[in-house]
């Protein structure tokens, strides 16, 4: 069966620090995949896209690699503060006729002053 | 923020009631998504729309229909609510295509169904 996994149990690093959370998945050819943040009763928000070309990509304090081997993605948070403290969701995007998001169940992280 | 707007915000409904939730979307995308999050369970498909009356089915869909009439609206139902179905619900749309893959949601529903 198609799979997507994320680290269930909660992420706590310390302040300053470099978070990175794992996707993984199986059974999927993505073209695309992406990372969202998600805060306690709010909706997801976008962070980064990476293509299935792509070997990484950054924004700012984050970095996102893709490796369509070993189906694995790893989002790396760098000069982790407090207010990173969130949820993250990846979503592999599948193109196949139409356009379907799929999402991992998301890993807690929590960054301790 | 992009305008994506879902009502009701939250509501109470009684198990064999119909309930019908709707997302109504200014940006003029393509794409209108309905999601189910659940402890454990993430964000999981209920159905989508790729157009005005295209829809399918997504992960997640008995139990639930869809209707999209107009460009900027998407209606969620639930024919006959059961306590399964007590959930937050969001919405998203995204316009993929072109280098417009981000998906934008909703500020989500909280459904109880008692």
């Amino acid at each position: 069966s198609q799979k997507i996994e994320q680290n269930s149990e909660a992420l706590n690093i310390q302040e300053g620090k470099t978070a990175t959370l794992t996707c993984n998945y199986t059974n999927y050819s993505p073209a695309y995949l992406q990372w969202y943040r998600q805060d306690p009763g709010r909706g997801p928000v976008f962070l980064l896209l990476i293509r299935e070309n792509e070997k990484e990509k950054r924004k700012e304090r984050l970095k996102v690699t893709f490796d369509t081997t070993l189906k694995q993605s790893l989002f790396h948070i760098t000069a982790s503060q407090p207010a990173d403290s969130a949820t993250y969701l990846c979503a592999l995007l599948t193109t196949s006729g139409t356009y379907k998001y799929i999402f991992g169940t998301g890993t807690r992280l929590k960054v301790l002053a | 923020d992009a305008g994506i707007t879902q009502s009701p915000r939250h509501k109470v409904t009684e198990t064999g009631t119909p309930v019908t939730l709707r997302c109504h979307q200014t940006e003029n995308h393509r794409y209108m998504y309905w999601y189910r999050q659940d402890p454990g369970h993430g964000l999981r498909l209920i159905h989508y729309s790729y157009g005005v009356k295209d829809t399918d089915k997504g992960e997640v869909s008995d139990g639930y229909s869809v209707s999209r009439s107009k460009t900027e609206d998407f209606l969620l139902t639930l024919e006959s609510a059961t306590s399964s179905q007590t959930s937050v619900y969001f919405c998203a749309i995204s316009d993929p295509g072109g280098g417009r893959e981000t998906q934008y949601f909703g500020p989500g529903t909280r459904l109880l169904v008692l």
